[in-house]
């Protein structure tokens, strides 16, 4: 079946500490996307990528890095410098960036801090 | 302002009620608009579809557009328990915004 997967389901974070999000497509789509979503908030936009080897800061992007090495996969590092970093995180994709394409997400990372 | 507004809810109906979720906006050139379904600690899962103004049924659902009102629904026909989820709009003129989503509760 193809899809995103998005690992770990829960993830803790020491302070001080980075921590790295995975998300893995089988879709053989161009575009992926990072979602932070908080209650009441609504989803928000961390990084997106294009294409491999180019992204582009989203809404929210500091205290973020991201990757894209390889199509399949858009990791997201949490770094020490984002101090409420609480929230569930999405991964999401589409074939290509272009206005109107509904994206497909994965089902999230949770992390908390310790 | 913020560019879509959803009402958070929760929205509580009996099993089998129409249920009739909304968003409003703000900006005219949003041309796509979305409704995703999301159940608790998943992913939203797309539901409606739909271009420009007008209606889109499939099912119990049906999806209406607005645009000289700015303003979209969703109907949800002979609710059931499984339907309890929060409901997201999401538009597009280029980059997706969002809806902060409604809460739905179907009771038994």
């Amino acid at each position: 079946d193809g899809g995103i997967t998005q690992s770990p389901k829960y993830l803790f974070r020491k302070e001080g500490q980075n921590v790295t999000l995975s998300c893995e497509q089988n879709l053989n789509h161009d575009a992926m996307y990072w979602y932070r979503q908080d209650p009441g908030q609504g989803l928000r936009l961390i990084y997106y990528s294009q294409i491999v080897n180019d992204f582009q800061k989203g809404d929210i992007a500091e205290g973020y890095s991201v990757s894209r090495e390889k199509k399949e996969s858009f990791p997201l590092t949490v770094t020490s410098a984002q101090k409420n970093p609480t929230a569930f995180y999405l991964c999401a994709s589409t074939p290509q960036e272009a206005a109107g394409q509904p994206q497909h997400f994965g089902d999230g990372t949770r992390l908390s801090i310790l | 302002q913020k560019e879509v507004e959803q009402d958070p809810g929760p929205l509580s109906v009996p099993e089998g009620a129409i249920v009739s979720l909304n968003c409003t906006y703000s900006n005219s050139a949003f041309q796509y608009f979305m409704w995703y379904r999301q159940y608790s600690r998943k992913g939203p899962e797309l539901l409606m579809y739909t271009y420009s103004s007008g209606n889109k049924e499939d099912g119990r659902f049906t999806a209406q557009v607005d645009k000289s009102s700015k303003y979209i629904s969703l109907f949800i026909r002979d609710s059931q328990p499984s339907d309890s989820a929060t409901y997201l709009c999401a538009m597009s003129a280029g980059k997706l915004i969002f809806g902060s989503g409604t809460r739905l509760l179907v009771r038994p």
